[in-house]
């Protein structure tokens, strides 16, 4: 297995524009997780999908951002319209429950 | 909302020196997971304690679940260059993984 694939590894993008993470994760994962880290605030997580259902989304910050998990080998995690302190790097994970996390290599989003 | 609390925020040892980071849950954990995440990389899964007052050691690194399975503790022996990173406790209070901020390790050779 290549393990969780994120893409794009970076992004830059203009305020205002439509942002759009993926993620592939570990095929047999049932639990997927997008994490945001910045130096002030660290390893927030998101939100956490178990079964493709979003179980807990109290991480995320505002309306402006949207998660989906369509099927079991994919997510998404949108913003909309993006904003310079949305600048992070985004990490997505998987594991089988909550057991071993494994994360992807994540995206540097840079909001100019 | 449920968090986890570690400290220190950062150290700096000589090489050679032990280091400890400190994790700290408001609530009771089904189980305490670490991570190290490298310089410019993603967090990398180490070991999960699952018992009360569990201890487990991986080579240099000591890690331990407190009795009432809310604290634990990482300690590394005789730190090399190669331990640099940042060291994250992730707590289970419940069916989600929450980080806690991380110690951020450097070693001075």
């Amino acid at each position: 297995d290549a393990g969780v694939i994120q893409s794009p590894r970076h992004e830059v993008t203009e305020m205002g524009q439509e942002v759009t993470l993926r993620c592939k994760p570990i095929s047999g994962h049932n639990s997927l997780f997008w994490y945001r880290q910045t130096m002030m605030r660290g390893l927030e997580l998101l939100i956490y999908f178990n079964n493709n259902v979003p179980i807990d989304d109290s991480g995320m910050p505002e309306d402006r951002f949207s998660a989906k998990m369509p099927n079991a080998s994919f997510s998404t995690l949108k913003i909309q319209p993006s904003e310079p302190r949305d600048s992070a790097v985004y990490f997505c994970a998987s594991s089988f429950r909550v057991f071993e996390a494994f994360f992807g290599q994540g995206t540097r989003l840079t909001v100019v | 909302g449920q968090q986890v609390m570690q400290i220190p925020q950062y150290q700096h040892v000589q090489e050679g020196e032990d280091f400890t980071t400190y994790c700290n849950s408001s609530t009771t954990l089904s189980n305490i997971q670490w991570y190290k995440q490298r310089p410019g990389g993603h967090p990398v899964f180490l070991i999960q304690l699952v018992k009360s007052g569990e201890v487990k050691k991986q080579k240099r690194l000591t890690f331990q679940f407190g009795e009432a399975k809310k604290n634990s503790s990482l300690h590394i022996t005789a730190t090399q260059t190669t331990d640099v990173g940042t060291y994250f406790c992730a707590g289970v209070p419940g069916n989600k993984l929450v980080f806690g901020a991380g110690t951020i390790l450097r070693v001075k050779s």
